[in-house]
């Protein structure tokens, strides 16, 4: 099953104001992540939080775990025209293959994000 | 070296056709993806390489097989594939244990059109 909702789908703000996207799941995750993806390009890692972890920092960049609500959000200040693209949440969870765990990362729906001059 | 790289960038090809995407990553990481990728779709997990092994498969269908010769490249064989095949394939790679973060870092995608 699909891990990893997000909304809105789509967010069309101008440059300076904030973007917040959040991420419900459903299973149990060994950490979250968030991903930005220029039109057609490959993704890029933007920040992890751990499970144990309930906000973390970068840059522009807060991200917030709630566990015990299985959602998480992402926070962008004083966006930039540059900052326009798609984001995806990504869940970190183990799957069993042959008697042996290993991990997997299974993305959400994302949110595209469309930063105005 | 903090690339993977993906080539070709763009491919067509026919339904009859045999044709193979190559992934190169020089980072040292010992797992490595494809992804599939529709237009405004998530990418979709197809296989996963750790340590050289097929760890996991993602119930792909069979005119699709990686394969990974060494632990810096990853193929992926094409045959017989059909129109709904066409999408952005995506090669990551992340270093890996049982205690790992997972964390991709992806090449720029082939983007596959079958006709």
């Amino acid at each position: 099953s699909q891990q990893g909702e997000e909304d809105p789908q789509a967010l069309s703000i101008q440059e300076g104001e904030n973007a917040t996207m959040n991420c419900s799941y459903k299973t149990s995750i060994n950490n979250l992540q968030w991903y930005r993806q220029n039109s057609g390009r490959g993704l890029v890692h933007l920040i992890l939080i751990r499970s144990n972890e309930r906000e973390k920092h970068s840059g522009r960049l807060r991200v917030t775990l709630d566990t015990s609500k299985k959602s998480s959000s992402l926070l962008i200040t004083a966006s930039r025209a540059a900052d326009t693209a798609s984001y995806f949440c990504a869940t970190r969870s183990y799957t069993n293959a042959g008697g042996t765990s290993y991990g997997k990362l299974t993305f959400g729906q994302g949110t595209i994000l469309t930063v105005h001059p | 070296d903090t690339e993977v790289t993906q080539t070709p960038k763009h491919l067509v090809m026919g339904m009859t056709n045999k044709k193979s995407l190559k992934c190169e990553q020089h980072m040292g990481h010992r797992a490595m993806y494809w992804y599939k990728q529709k237009a405004k779709k998530p990418p979709e997990l197809m296989f996963v390489y750790s340590y050289e092994k097929l760890s996991i498969n993602e119930s792909v269908p069979s005119r699709f097989s990686p394969e990974c010769p060494n632990s810096s490249l990853l193929n992926l064989h094409l045959h017989a594939l059909q129109p709904e095949d066409s999408a952005l394939y995506l090669c990551a790679s992340s270093q890996e244990g049982q205690s790992g973060a997972n964390v991709l870092t992806f090449g720029a995608g082939s983007r596959l059109t079958v006709l």
